[in-house]
């Protein structure tokens, strides 16, 4: 069965960081493009990050770009998303999908709070 | 961005009857490859999104035929035919055609 198991969610300060990781099984992960969607709770989903497979092709939204980075480890079969200066408004939960919604995870919520 | 407009924003039907989610782009989602890029998600409560069609009409893997897609261009509608308890919670249309993929404002059925 496809499973994909996020990581790395927590509580931080603006201004701070976090790592967050996507623990991916059942499925050929170097073969699929793999995408970074958040939950933000009464307001909707909103698309962040994507990937290839091969990490030549890396895109962000407009309000996550110079501030996150995804990438991936196809011999461990991870995806992350590396999150720096942080706000308040990043906060949700984040789910790593497999292509463009195909497969999700269960999630892991980020807080951005002082 | 594209956005997508869902109507209605909430609905409420009898176990059994049939539910309608409207979708309108603000462009049309069909590419140049002749493929429209256009998708519906479901979301139980405290669970994950799950995909329930892709590309207008497609059902994923697993979904019940109850669950159908239809539309073009720039209107989609997902119907839900003889609803079930299990159908409950936010349902989001999505698109790919461009960067960056945006959801509709999503629509909450309750039963």
């Amino acid at each position: 069965d496809v499973q994909l198991v996020e990581s790395g969610g927590g509580l931080v300060r603006p201004g701070g960081s976090l790592r967050l990781s996507c623990r991916a099984s059942g499925f050929t992960f170097s073969t699929y493009w793999m995408h970074w969607v958040r939950h933000i709770s009464g307001k909707g989903l909103l698309w962040v990050s994507r990937i290839n497979n091969d990490e030549t092709i890396r895109d962000y939204a407009d309000s996550v770009r110079d501030r996150f980075t995804i990438s991936r480890d196809n011999v461990e079969n991870t995806l992350y998303l590396q999150m720096n200066s942080l706000r308040v408004e990043d906060s949700g939960i984040y789910y790593c999908t497999r292509g463009l919604g195909g497969y999700w995870g269960q999630g892991t919520l980020v807080t951005v709070s002082s | 961005d594209v956005v997508l407009t869902q109507t209605p924003l909430s609905l409420t039907v009898a176990p059994g009857q049939s539910a309608s989610i409207s979708c309108i782009s603000s462009q049309s989602l069909q590419d140049t490859d002749g493929r429209t890029y256009q998708y519906w998600h479901h979301q139980r409560p405290g669970q994950s999104p799950q995909l329930l069609i892709y590309e207008i009409f497609n059902r994923f893997s697993g979904v019940p035929d109850r669950f159908s897609g239809s539309g073009s261009g720039s209107n989609f509608t997902l119907t839900i035919s003889r609803v079930e308890t299990a159908d409950v919670g936010l349902y989001y249309c999505m698109h790919a055609i461009e960067l960056p993929y945006t959801f509709g404002q999503g629509t909450k059925l309750e039963i």
